[in-house]
């Protein structure tokens, strides 16, 4: 079955640029989301279909996705982007998820 | 407000059932697609099942984790999606969540704030 993964950890100095990385086989034949998950909270969709945001993500919030790398890009990174960040593709009718990646904000 | 309500989340004993409700408010359940997303205390999110809009079928899918033991409807009538669940197993225990399908049914827009099952004796 298909398999995604991510790094358990990243670490971004405040106002820097962050990206969290999401490995598959041929991931890039795929649509990856992006979800942002802060403590107590639901996840929050950030990047749907690779490289789109919905309303209200800001725009320092980017995805790019080929080969077998699909990246979720945070620039100027805030303490408030601190969370644990998913991403997710469709694999025939179901959905995986990537173990999740914890941002820390410097 | 565009929202969903989880509730029916309690502690179960192992083998026992349980029917967890998705109240949908300012949009219909009928014309989009939601799904059962699940988080074990400390992990990462697991997808469970989904069922599609009567647009594009109805049709139901599940994870293998819980095929053949939840069951996923909709009560247009309510604007709620259930999860029923039986034969729980202390691995269901988990923080569930319902959510809507935007341009994807599988990219989701819209969660519920999420009930929680517990499976323990």
């Amino acid at each position: 079955s298909y398999e995604v993964t991510q790094p358990l950890s990243v670490s971004v100095a405040l106002g820097q640029t962050a990206t969290i990385t999401c490995g598959g086989k041929n991931i890039g034949s795929k649509n990856v989301q992006w979800y942002q998950q802060k403590p107590g909270q639901a996840p929050v969709l950030v990047i749907y279909r690779d490289t789109n945001r919905p309303s209200g993500i800001p725009e320092r919030f980017s995805g790019s996705n080929s080969g077998n790398t699909a990246t979720l890009t945070v620039s100027r990174a805030q303490a408030g982007d601190e969370a644990d960040y998913y991403c997710q593709v469709r694999d025939s009718n179901t959905v995986l998820f990537g173990g999740g990646t914890k941002l820390t904000v410097l | 407000e565009v929202q969903l309500v989880n509730s029916g989340g309690d502690l179960v004993q192992p083998g026992g059932s349980l029917r967890l409700s998705c109240e949908a408010s300012a949009f219909n359940v009928s014309n989009n697609f939601i799904s059962w997303v699940r988080q074990a205390p400390g992990k990462g999110l697991e997808w469970v099942s989904v069922i599609y809009s009567d647009g594009s079928g109805g049709n139901t899918y599940y994870a293998d984790s819980v095929k053949g033991r939840f069951t996923i409807s909709r009560d247009n009538s309510r604007n709620t999606v259930h999860l029923q669940m039986k034969s729980l197993r202390v691995e269901d225990t988990a923080l569930y969540f319902c959510a809507r399908g935007t341009v994807l049914w599988f990219a989701w827009d819209i969660w519920g704030q999420g009930t929680r099952v517990t499976v323990s004796s």
